[in-house]
């Protein structure tokens, strides 16, 4: 079974552009969330999609922004770029709640932003 | 507030020798989950194991152990047997609210280097 796919691997932006990065989850998984990772923040919960809906967003400037598609991919967008933008962008999938195996939410290799 | 705590910013391991990651996490709920994660040089975060608020036993697999204390708020991880290929970012994560929204709140990380 393919793992997540995100795409592209890696990004080179200026300030004050946009950007859309792109995630395919596990076939079968309805439930995508993202999360950005800095040095300094580590960590951190963007958003999450199940069913085309979002279910939570983290505590992110309305420049973030996301969707998923019925086919269970998922788009975030990034306007108006800033330095501090700069990180790895981590998708994650998994199964719906109730569904054996449901509590592991795997992740994808990631992209790699860079704002200039 | 649902936090992490990873006391450990880096930590040395012999080869083959077992070494013990620690974590511990303040909830208000109930229904929670714990993870580890190992995040190698490359950046994609691996799932390694997960632990249930409800769980009695300590969850294992293979060579990765959840030690749980729920009294005492802690969720170490131990991997007996360490290989040159442990050497990783390893993190804890903590899901509230099992039944709904898929959001992973993770520590700062501890960096794992095994020593031949």
């Amino acid at each position: 079974k393919a793992g997540v796919t995100q795409t592209p691997r890696y990004l080179i932006k200026t300030r004050g552009q946009q950007v859309t990065l792109s995630c395919s989850p596990i076939s079968g998984h309805r439930s995508v969330s993202w999360y950005q990772q800095t040095p300094g923040q580590g960590l951190q919960f963007l958003f999450e999609y199940f069913s085309e809906t979002q279910r939570n967003k983290g505590n992110f400037p309305g420049r973030f922004s996301g969707r998923q598609f019925s086919n269970s991919r998922s788009e975030m967008n990034v306007s108006t770029l800033e330095l501090g933008d700069s990180a790895l962008y981590l998708c994650a999938s998994s199964l719906e709640p109730g569904l054996a195996g449901y509590n592991e939410q795997f992740f994808g290799p990631g992209t790699r932003l860079t704002v200039l | 507030a649902q936090k992490i705590t990873q006391t450990q910013p880096g930590m040395f391991v012999q080869e083959k020798e077992a070494v013990t990651l620690d974590c511990t996490y303040d909830t208000s709920d109930q229904s929670y989950g714990l993870f580890w994660y190992k995040q190698p040089s490359s950046g994609e975060m691996i799932f390694l194991i997960y632990q249930g608020s409800y769980d009695e036993q300590n969850a294992t697999e293979g060579r990765y152990s959840l030690n749980f204390q729920k009294a005492r708020k802690s969720a170490n991880l131990v991997i007996s047997a360490s290989q040159l290929g442990d050497s990783a970012m390893y993190f804890c994560a903590m899901r509230e609210g099992m039944d709904s929204s898929y959001k992973l709140i993770f520590g700062s990380g501890t960096r794992l280097l095994v020593r031949p």
